[in-house]
């Protein structure tokens, strides 16, 4: 089985900063890559899928890059409400988690 | 818009059957692009794939959970459910339902609310 693995696990940025979160994979899995976003209390909302394709309603400060075992999201000019969890996944198996807080 | 709702008993005995239903407005479940998946989150932790069904009634569960798991389909209502038998307090989770696209890439969404069950005496 493939093994997704984020980092960081958690991260602290303020407004306005750029953040990378890094996703790897334990062999090759082309740009089979999603990134979703986790508010506390909420259900996981799509935001990029095929590695760097923005999912309909998402801002534009988001992307996605990478292909085979190595994959980041970015977000540019970090707003409120962007502070929550942030999971990979490919096919059915999700990344452990990077939580990002104000600092 | 698509919607999904999971339903059903939020508190379950060990040794019991936990059972959740999905149900799917605003599309049709009977859709050749799509399955339908159920995921669950511990408290404070990860999400877990659980398995996935067709509109057909093709299933596809994590293996970790297979000998455990059942997952139906019913069109006519626009649902389908779950069964996960033999719980254990460390089935304790929010139980999440979601539509799985399936073309090359497989994501989830949109996704329902989540619905936290809870296994105790």
């Amino acid at each position: 089985d493939v093994q997704m693995t984020q980092s960081p696990s958690s991260l602290s940025a303020s407004v306005g900063d750029r953040v990378t979160i890094t996703c790897r994979a334990s062999q090759s899995i082309s740009n089979y890559l999603n990134w979703y976003q986790q508010r506390p209390g909420k259900a996981p909302k799509l935001l990029i899928y095929a590695t760097s394709s923005l999912q309909s309603g998402v801002p534009s400060r988001f992307s996605g890059s990478g292909s085979g075992t190595y994959f980041t999201l970015t977000i540019n000019g970090l707003q409120p409400e962007d502070f929550a969890t942030y999971f990979c996944q490919q096919t059915y198996t999700f990344g452990q988690g990077t939580k990002l807080d104000i600092k | 818009q698509l919607q999904l709702q999971e339903s059903g008993p939020r508190l379950v005995k060990p040794s019991e059957t936990l059972s959740l239903t999905c149900t799917v407005s605003g599309g049709s479940i009977s859709s050749s692009t799509y399955y339908w998946g159920w995921i669950r989150q511990p408290p404070g932790k990860g999400l877990e794939w659980i398995g996935s069904v067709f509109y057909s009634g093709t299933t596809y569960y994590n293996p970790s959970l297979k000998s455990r798991v059942t997952i139906s389909v019913d069109t006519s209502k626009n649902q389908f459910s779950l069964k996960l038998s033999s719980v254990t307090a460390a089935d304790t989770a929010v139980y999440y339902c979601a539509r799985l696209a399936v073309v090359s890439v497989r994501w989830f969404d949109p996704w329902g609310q989540g619905t936290l069950v809870t296994v105790s005496s």
